[in-house]
């Protein structure tokens, strides 16, 4: 199994619409977690952290499930630049605070 | 303008023909780390250095070497390429490695690296 598993998708989704991704983590001992945004043939960049209250950033909101060790991400009223690939990603903790990739899931607004 | 810059972009080599690929970072970041990406893999961490002087392998070194004498530079070494190395490189630094809040990773622009 692998430690951090997402849908690839792709996801094809008309503008204005509301999609979610999840994401699951087998390490139990993870520690925090996050989105990254990836557009094609570009880097990483951080897209927000996810808390365990919850937290919203404008269109989007990521949840986190502790007990189910699951990540989601919404995004709400979909722009045709939210297009990107989406990686979720998790930090499993020890000494060094190891950061862990899925491989991400693809979303394609379209107009 | 705060950044991650790698060096070359993009490289086609040969088998065997040594290279390095150049990372160099100007927000003070103690922590420094290499990725490769391939289809279907997802990024997977190469070396890290959590400080000047200390580096230490991540999950796939093999056939790579790294160093860091200056807490801003950080270059991947490939010794002896392989046509199996071919893939998009990433170089990322963070504040530091400590604590829950600390992963949050800028990345360099990328290099895509093929060896024939």
């Amino acid at each position: 199994r692998k430690e951090v598993e997402q849908d690839p998708g792709p996801f094809n989704v008309p503008e204005g619409a509301t999609v979610a991704f999840n994401c699951t983590y087998s390490n139990s001992a993870s520690q925090s977690f996050f989105w990254y945004r990836q557009d094609c043939r570009k880097e990483p960049k951080l897209l927000m952290s996810v808390y365990s209250s919850g937290n919203e950033d404008g269109r989007f909101t990521a949840q986190l499930n502790r007990a189910s060790q699951y990540i989601s991400l919404l995004i709400r009223d979909s722009k045709l630049s939210d297009s990107a690939t989406y990686l979720c990603v998790v930090n499993v903790g020890g000494a060094t605070n190891k950061l862990i990739f899925g491989t991400g899931t693809l979303l394609a607004v379209q107009p | 303008e705060a950044q991650v810059t790698q060096n070359p972009r993009y490289l086609i080599t040969v088998t065997g023909k040594k290279l390095t690929v150049t990372c160099s970072q100007n927000m003070n970041h103690e922590y420094m780390s290499w990725y490769r990406q391939d289809p279907g893999l997802g990024l997977r961490q190469i070396y890290y250095s959590m400080n000047v002087e200390v580096t230490d392998k991540g999950d796939v070194p093999e056939g790579y070497k790294v160093s860091r004498k200056e807490k801003r530079n950080f270059p991947l070494i490939l010794e002896s390429p392989s046509p199996n190395q071919t893939s998009l490189y990433f170089c990322a630094s963070s504040l530091w490695a400590g604590g829950a809040g600390a992963n949050v990773l800028t990345f360099g622009a990328g290099s895509r690296l093929t060896v024939l």
